[in-house]
């Protein structure tokens, strides 16, 4: 079984400013993907990044991007230039690799909620 | 892109009544469907998953005959909470897998407040 961890019950970031989300993971699979959801108050479910664990470049999407350390088991989100918009809980997701789109189940970590600041 | 409609998004019912909600894959066919629940300030916690055709796989702790599960054809699911009572309050959401496209694995429904009073 997998198991995701998110250590950041809360953070808060000035606007503007960068944050680091941490999660760690725990798998004996080889070949998986990771995920970083945003829920915002709205409750929806929103994909930030994702990131297939056979590749060696870190993620980017915009102003996320990923620092994935297969070794260590870590997948980090760091948001750059944080906006008022990104305050939201933040979910850090596994999934094996097999079946992408054909209803694999994701495991997810207990979410880090971030407040930015004005 | 893909979506998902779920129904109601609120539902506020006397202890006792049982609740349906509704889960669509608008323009594509699931061939999986997950239900969550998700208490205030914590993560989503999966419930079951259901494929057409065949009975939900239930996660451990999750009681069947409280939460029935239809995934009757490819496009719809349903969750039923039999004889609500207030501690099963809380925030349900589906899911569907097989969209189009490799970007997401699974397509979230907005969600479903349920309030028993």
């Amino acid at each position: 079984a997998q198991t995701v961890t998110q250590s950041q019950p809360e953070m808060s970031v000035q606007e503007a400013e960068t944050v680091t989300l941490s999660c760690t993971y725990d798998t004996s699979e080889s070949n998986y993907y990771l995920f970083w959801y945003k829920q915002p108050p709205s409750r929806q479910m929103i994909l930030v990044i994702r990131q297939e664990a056979y590749k060696q470049q870190n993620a980017t999407e915009n102003r996320f991007s990923v620092n994935f350390q297969k070794a260590a088991k870590s997948f980090s989100l760091k948001i750059s230039d944080s906006q008022l918009g990104d305050t939201a809980m933040y979910f850090c997701a596994f999934m094996k690799h097999e079946r992408f789109n054909a209803g694999n189940m994701l495991t997810f970590g207990g979410g880090t909620r971030l407040m930015v600041k004005p | 892109g893909a979506v998902v409609s779920q129904h109601p998004s609120r539902v506020i019912c006397k202890s006792g009544t049982s609740v349906k909600i509704e889960c669509r894959s608008l323009d594509f066919q699931a061939t999986t469907m997950f239900w969550y629940r998700q208490f205030p300030k914590q993560s989503l916690m999966l419930m079951a998953t259901s494929n057409e055709g065949s009975k939900a796989t239930y996660e451990q702790g999750v009681e069947k005959d409280k939460f029935l599960i239809n995934h009757a054809s490819l496009t719809l699911s349903t969750l039923t909470v039999t004889s609500a009572h207030p501690e099963d309050s809380s925030f349900y959401i589906c899911s569907a897998g097989g969209g189009p496209g490799r970007h997401q694995p699974q397509h979230f429904g907005d969600g479903t407040r349920l309030s028993i009073l």
